[in-house]
């Protein structure tokens, strides 16, 4: 298994729906987790860090962290256009870096 | 607020020719990263420093080098360029440890070696 795992997508959903982003890791991986958003051609921001099982919010944004099943999900709410960008998983690493997976393309159709 | 500067953003090489990639930030932060990504693929450390004059090895070291003797910078030098290293690569910075506060990252520099 590698290290951290997301599907490559694309995923596609109407404007307005909840979109479902999800993230597997490995042993290998400590248990803070982050999901950056990054624009075609852009570098990536943060938009949410998890560190504790359960679920975290932040606006439109929910994070969520189960341990026991070693996966990690960020679900987006009354998606917009504006959220289509790819969206990057990390877990900290063994090294004390983090290790991104390789990203899930999403699309918001208006 | 310049964050995080990187130069230049965008460079084609030859074969064998070497360059350095700049990056410098104005956050005081001690953490710097250069990462690379390539097309459908995640980012993959290449180098880090924990502060002035601490270098460290990331996941993909081979071909690159770092120096950090100051705080504000971190450049990254390629010395025989090869066209496996074709990417954009990012520098990124964090006041503390990138497990607990957020990278921010320079806009990054596209490089083409052919």
């Amino acid at each position: 298994q590698k290290e951290v795992e997301q599907n490559s997508g694309p995923l596609s959903v109407p404007e307005g729906a909840i979109a479902s982003l999800n993230c597997t890791y490995s042993d290998r991986v400590s248990q803070s987790f982050f999901w950056y958003r990054q624009y075609s051609g852009k570098s990536p921001e943060l938009i949410m860090s998890i560190y504790s099982n359960g679920d975290k919010e932040d606006g439109r944004f929910t994070a969520q962290l189960n341990k026991a099943s070693q996966y990690v999900s960020l679900l987006i709410r009354d998606s917009q256009p504006s959220d289509s960008a790819t969206y990057l998983c990390a877990g900290g690493g063994s090294q004390g870096n983090l290790i991104f997976g390789k990203g899930t393309k999403l699309s918001v159709k208006p | 607020n310049a964050g995080v500067t990187q130069t230049p953003k965008f460079r084609i090489l030859k074969i064998g020719q070497s360059m350095t990639l700049q990056c410098a930030q104005d956050m005081n932060h001690n953490y710097m990263y250069w990462y690379r990504q390539d097309p459908g693929m995640g980012l993959k450390l290449i180098y880090y420093s924990v502060g002035a004059g601490i270098t460290d090895k990331g996941e993909v070291p081979n071909g690159y080098n770092v120096s950090r003797s100051t705080t504000e910078d971190f450049p990254l030098r390629l010395e025989l360029a090869a066209p496996s290293q074709t990417s954009v690569y990012f520098c990124a910075s964090s006041p503390t440890s990138s497990y607990n506060s957020p990278l921010h990252f320079g806009n990054g520099t596209r490089l083409t070696v052919t």
